[in-house]
């Protein structure tokens, strides 16, 4: 069965630090990789994807894939406030619908 | 650019009543087409997922089913709900190769069941 690891969490961060968040999957044969940010109440939002080994910048955001690991990884530079929220990890493979990991709840304090 | 609704937003329905949730794309032709859930404390669960009008996939057995009149166009009903049946319904779609098929979700409608 395909799965995707997250830390439930909370993570906590003070104001202006990095928050690193991680994510493992299990299937070898995932091309995809995806971030999802989740406000309580809301729908999932799409930070960034990554296809290919290595960082990806966006921003604030950097996502880090190491498929030989098979480990994804969010970081998110100068944290603020607004970005407390339920952060989600997804896989896939070419034409199958994304797996999503439980997510990880990141609270940033001021 | 490309929208995607569904409706209703929130609702509360007895054990053993029907469901009809809806859910429309704007602005592309032939998306794929996704319901997921997501239950209290549990992560995002797919459901059932289209590549085309009348092509439905269940991924989880249940007493929930889907259906696609129009390509654009995504329905879950259920003749008869449980309690279990409770959580945060997302629609989404996708189909934008260049962006690898990232999903994209609706605002969700929240279904209690009592």
């Amino acid at each position: 069965q395909k799965e995707v690891e997250q830390n439930s969490g909370p993570l906590s961060v003070p104001e202006g630090a990095i928050a690193s968040l991680n994510c493992t999957y299990s299937d070898r044969g995932s091309q995809s990789f995806f971030w999802y940010r989740q406000y309580s109440g809301k729908s999932p939002e799409l930070i960034m994807f990554i296809y290919s080994n290595g960082d990806k910048e966006d921003g604030r955001f950097t996502a880090q894939l190491n498929k030989a690991s098979q480990y994804v990884s969010l970081l998110i530079r100068d944290s603020q406030p607004s970005d407390s929220a339920t952060y989600l990890c997804a896989v896939n493979q070419a034409g199958t619908a994304l797996i999503f990991g439980k997510g990880t709840t990141l609270s940033v304090s001021s | 650019s490309q929208t995607i609704h569904q409706w209703p937003a929130t609702l509360v329905q007895p054990v053993g009543s029907p469901l009809s949730l809806e859910c429309t794309v704007e602005g592309t032709s032939n998306p794929n087409l996704y319901w997921y859930r997501q239950a209290a404390g549990r992560g995002l669960q797919l459901l059932f997922y289209s590549v085309g009008i009348g092509q439905i996939s269940s991924e989880v057995p249940q007493n929930l089913s889907a259906s696609r009149p129009q390509d654009r166009q995504f329905i879950l009903s259920s003749k008869k709900l449980l309690l279990s049946d409770s959580g945060f319904y997302l629609c989404a779609w996708s189909g934008d190769t260049s962006k690898r098929n990232t999903i994209y979700f609706g605002e969700g409608s929240w279904l209690t069941v009592v």
